[in-house]
């Protein structure tokens, strides 16, 4: 499978407990994107890495969540002290970025996080 | 005010129906506009691009309106296997952001 894998698929976890999710884009995709989705919404941007730059951090991304990319492949997202609002479906998306042309994002799985 | 608002439904239509979606935007600075299908828990999925002279894939149409800001989808002869979340999609470039900003969905349940 050469798509977006994200693991694990599920986490449940304690309140406060810290909680780690890892994205594997398209192989080759310069662009690397983190997005949360909640039942009944769209997903919500959190992150966008170009190689291992991260270049947009949305509001939504408290300064419990952190976000890496170091080798420019793989992204790791964690969140620290988790509360119940965390939970959510978190969405890992990758995409080819060239100058002039249109940039399609391509997501992964997600992984459902549940926090009790 | 949402960004992308959309009427979350659901539609229920009977297979072979036409049904139409809408939705509209807020920012004027959009550039690219794209539907996203979502079926129940799983990821989104591209369905199609949304250009300015409107364009067709298979059963599908979409349609902008930049002057009204406003982008459609058209599904003729509606199948059961297009129950789904549809999601309407826009992209800001100019103002440097590159994430997508995704409006709440909207539900499609064809019936037979």
């Amino acid at each position: 499978d050469t798509g977006v894998s994200q693991n694990p698929r599920h986490k449940i976890t304690k309140r406060g407990q810290n909680v780690t999710f890892r994205c594997d884009p398209i192989s080759e995709h310069n662009r690397l994107y983190w997005y949360r989705q909640t039942l009944g919404q769209g997903p919500e941007f959190l992150t966008y890495f170009q190689n291992e730059a991260q270049l947009e951090k949305s509001r939504l991304l408290s300064d419990r969540f952190s976000a890496e990319r170091p080798k420019g492949s793989f992204s790791t997202l964690e969140i620290q002290r988790t509360e119940q609002g965390d939970s959510a479906m978190y969405l890992c998306a990758s995409s080819l970025g060239l100058a002039g042309t249109q940039e399609t994002q391509y997501f992964g799985p997600g992984t459902r996080l549940l926090v009790l | 005010r949402k960004e992308v608002e959309q009427d979350p439904g659901p539609f229920n239509v009977p297979e072979g129906a036409t049904v139409a979606f809408n939705c509209t935007y807020s920012n004027s600075a959009s550039q690219s506009f794209f539907w996203y299908r979502q079926d129940c828990r799983k990821e989104p999925k591209l369905l199609m691009s949304v250009y300015s002279s409107g364009n067709e894939d298979g059963r599908f149409t979409a349609q902008l309106n930049r002057a009204s800001q406003y982008i459609s989808l058209l599904i003729r002869d509606s199948k059961l296997s297009d129950s789904a979340t549809y999601l309407c999609v826009v992209n800001a470039l100019d103002t440097g952001r590159r994430a997508l900003t995704f409006g709440s969905g909207t539900r499609l349940q064809v019936q037979p």
